[in-house]
C-alpha cells in the first residue's frame, strides 16, 4: 500500500499537553501533507512539508519529516479541547493527479 | 466563500436504485476528486477530474460513474446502488500547490 499509517490510532490527552502523532510512509514522497477532520464535518488542510524541508511550523503546529526513515511527525502545543479531530497524513508520492494517499487517522481527544 | 459544495448531505437508498451526486466549486480548479470514507479505511479515491470533459479512475471505481461537463462540477453516479456502497462520500479539489479543499461530506445508507 502507498498510504501513510498514523501512530497512535487514538490519543487522550489533558487541555494544555501537548500532543504527537506519527505518520510513516513507503514509497518515496514529494511532498507530505496534515488534515484535520472534525466529527462530521470534511477534511482541512493543515500543513504541506516539501521532501527537502525537515521542519515546518503554523501556529500551534510543528511538522518534522526524516525522508531517512519515510516517517513525519505533528505535533499540536498546548491542546485545547477544539483540537478534538481525527488526524490525517497524506502523502504524495508522484507527479500527475492521482498522486495522494491517505491513511487511517488519529482521533486526538483533548479533555477539558 | 462556499469552497466546495455538496448536494445532497443525506440520502437513503435501496438496493438497486441509482442516485447521482453533485459536487460544486468556486475556485476554479481544475483537478477534481471524488473520494468515499469507510470505518477504519481511511480515505479511497473512487474516480478523478484533471479538467471539463475529463474524468479517470481512482482506486475503487466499479459501481460509480462520473461526469465533468462544467468546469465547476464534478458529479457522481450511481446507477444501481448496493449495500456495500453505504458511505460518506466527499468530493475535493486541488490546488496548484497540491493541498486539497474537501466539501462537507455526503452520507449515504443503501437498504
Amino acid at each position: 500500500s502507498q498510504q501513510g499509517e498514523e501512530d497512535p490510532q487514538a490519543l487522550s490527552i489533558q487541555e494544555g499537553e501537548n500532543a504527537t502523532m506519527n505518520c510513516s510512509y513507503k514509497t518515496s514522497i514529494n511532498n507530505l501533507q496534515w488534515y484535520r477532520q472534525n466529527s462530521g464535518r470534511g477534511l482541512v488542510h493543515l500543513i504541506l512539508i516539501r521532501s527537502n524541508e525537515r521542519e515546518k511550523h503554523s501556529g500551534r503546529l510543528r511538522v518534522t519529516l526524516d525522508t531517512s526513515k519515510k516517517s513525519s511527525s505533528l505535533l499540536i502545543t498546548a491542546s485545547r479541547a477544539a483540537d478534538t479531530a481525527s488526524y490525517f497524513c497524506a502523502t504524495d508520492v508522484r507527479t500527475g493527479a492521482n498522486n495522494l494517499f491517505f491513511g487511517t487517522g488519529t482521533r486526538l481527544t483533548v479533555i477539558p | 466563500n462556499a469552497g466546495v459544495t455538496q448536494t445532497p448531505k443525506f440520502r437513503v437508498l435501496k438496493t438497486g436504485q441509482s442516485m447521482t451526486l453533485l459536487c460544486a466549486q468556486d475556485m476554479n480548479h481544475e483537478y477534481m476528486y471524488w473520494y468515499r470514507q469507510d470505518p477504519g479505511m481511511g480515505l479511497r479515491l473512487i474516480h478523478y477530474s484533471v479538467g471539463e470533459g475529463t474524468t479517470a479512475k481512482g482506486e475503487v471505481p466499479d459501481g460509480y460513474n462520473v461526469s465533468r461537463l462544467k468546469k465547476q462540477n464534478f458529479l457522481l453516479g450511481l446507477e444501481s446502488a448496493a449495500p456495500s456502497q453505504t458511505s460518506v462520500y466527499f468530493c475535493a479539489c486541488r490546488t496548484r500547490t497540491g493541498e486539497l479543499f474537501f466539501g462537507e461530506g455526503s452520507r449515504l445508507t443503501v437498504l
